[in-house]
């Protein structure tokens, strides 16, 4: 199993570009989340899903959209880059039941909005 | 809504003594779920302990243990014969058990270990 795989790991853009983040899991998790991890704030969760064809918002989701057409996929979209999305993106994934099963993380992808 | 709070942005211990990192959490829920998570220089997120909060019991995992208090709402993680490799970014998180079972996470303690 590769577990969570983040595409890419480092990107740079200017400001205005846009870019598409990929999260995938082979684990046939129900779940899936996107967070930023910013220095001193810790984690905050962007959007989420709890199946295919459906995602939530979350604590900080403006800026951001997602989609997830497949159950192992969740992409995280920029529409319209800006410095402050400047950040470590965490994808990760988990089962629906039991509760107590804990999320499994990807690697993170370093963005820096120029 | 629930928050999560570390006191201690930087810790530091002897190499093979104990440390305990601090942890608060504010809920109004009786169903939740608590974990530390280990996050290293490779910035791959580890599990390192889980507690469920209808446990009285202190989860324990090798050199790894908690101190459960949910009246005071407090989760503070304790780790014994401190080796180089836990040198690291510990983040505690809350977990609600329903819904989506979004996490909610402190901002982090810098753990140095000294040798």
């Amino acid at each position: 199993n590769a577990g969570v795989t983040q595409t890419p790991k480092f990107r740079v853009l200017k400001t205005g570009q846009s870019m598409t983040l990929l999260c995938a899991q082979d684990m046939n998790h129900e779940y899936m989340y996107w967070y930023r991890q910013d220095p001193g704030m810790g984690l905050r969760l962007i959007h989420y899903s709890v199946g295919e064809g459906t995602t939530a918002k979350g604590e900080v989701p403006d800026g951001y959209n997602v989609s997830r057409l497949k159950k192992q996929n969740f992409l995280l979209g920029l529409e319209s880059a800006a410095p402050s999305q400047t950040s470590v993106y965490f994808c990760a994934s988990r089962v629906a039941r039991p509760s107590y099963n804990e999320q499994f993380f990807g690697p993170g992808t370093r963005l820096t909005v120029l | 809504a629930q928050t999560v709070t570390q006191s201690q942005p930087e810790m530091s211990v002897q190499e093979a003594e104990t440390v305990t990192l601090s942890c608060t959490y504010d809920t109004s829920e009786s169903d939740y779920y608590l974990f530390w998570y280990k996050q290293p220089p490779s910035r791959q997120m580890i599990l390192v302990i889980r507690q469920e909060a209808y446990k009285q019991q202190n989860a324990t995992e090798n050199r790894f243990s908690v101190n459960f208090q949910k009246a005071a709402k407090s989760f503070s993680l304790k780790i014994s014969d401190s080796q180089l490799g836990d040198a690291a970014m510990y983040f505690c998180a809350y977990k609600t058990g329903q819904g989506a079972q979004k996490l909610v996470f402190g901002q982090g303690t810098r753990l140095t270990i000294n040798p």
